[in-house]
């Protein structure tokens, strides 16, 4: 069983430029969330999709953004980067609440110069 | 919102002692208690979970224990090998509604030395 796929696994961009991430859940799994994780701030959360909708959302500015599609893959897009976005962003897929347990990707680390 | 507090941010222990790391929540109604481990460079994984409905859970060398009352649960290793040395991460979440998100503590970088 395949495992919860983040893409791409590193990122170099700069000040002001945008950027999307990916991540493809576990194949039945139909919640996903994102997390940003920082040496400073540790795990915090960004947003929850489940069957195409947003279900919760996390204290990150208008600048941070996601979809799901319907094969409940999922993309964050962060516009008009700034220094402090530099982070590894998480995902993790769950079959149903995240109370089913959570499995992580890899995550994508991304830098902003 | 909810906030877990995570203590202590490091912990180092002798191989074979035991190690328990102490989390604290804020929100009552969280019902939902995961512990996660996290090796350099590697995602995290889930290890251990517990409900709100349970005291005490374990699984090997692992056990996770929740005090409703105090709004604490604690994560205890015991027989700790190298291998388990890693950074764990504690979690709540209430669940229901719009609530399926995860607040995560700070973490606890564990150490264990031969």
């Amino acid at each position: 069983k395949a495992g919860v796929t983040q893409t791409p696994r590193y990122l170099i961009k700069t000040r002001g430029q945008q950027v999307t991430l990916s991540c493809s859940p576990i194949s039945g799994h139909r919640s996903v969330s994102w997390y940003q994780q920082t040496p400073g701030q540790g795990l915090q959360f960004l947003f929850e999709y489940f069957s195409e909708t947003q279900r919760n959302k996390g204290n990150f500015p208008g600048r941070f953004s996601g979809r799901q599609f319907s094969n409940s893959r999922s993309e964050m897009n962060v516009s008009t980067l700034e220094l402090g976005d530099s982070a590894l962003y998480l995902c993790a897929s769950s079959a149903k609440t995240g109370q089913d347990g959570y499995t992580f990707g890899s995550g994508t680390r991304l830098t902003v110069v | 919102g909810e906030n877990v507090e995570q203590h202590p941010s490091t912990l180092s222990v002798q191989e074979g002692d035991s190690a328990v790391i102490k989390c604290t929540y804020s929100d009552s109604a969280s019902n939902y208690f995961p512990w996660y481990k996290q090796e350099l460079g590697k995602r995290p994984q889930l290890i251990i979970d517990i409900r709100s409905n349970v005291g005490e859970k374990k699984d090997q060398r692992i056990a996770v224990t929740l005090n409703k009352t105090a709004k604490h649960f604690s994560l205890h290793i015991t027989e700790t090998q190298p291998e388990d040395s890693a950074v764990y991460f504690c979690a709540a979440s209430k669940g229901g509604g719009s609530n399926y998100k995860l607040t995560f503590g700070k973490g606890t970088l564990l150490t264990v030395n031969p």
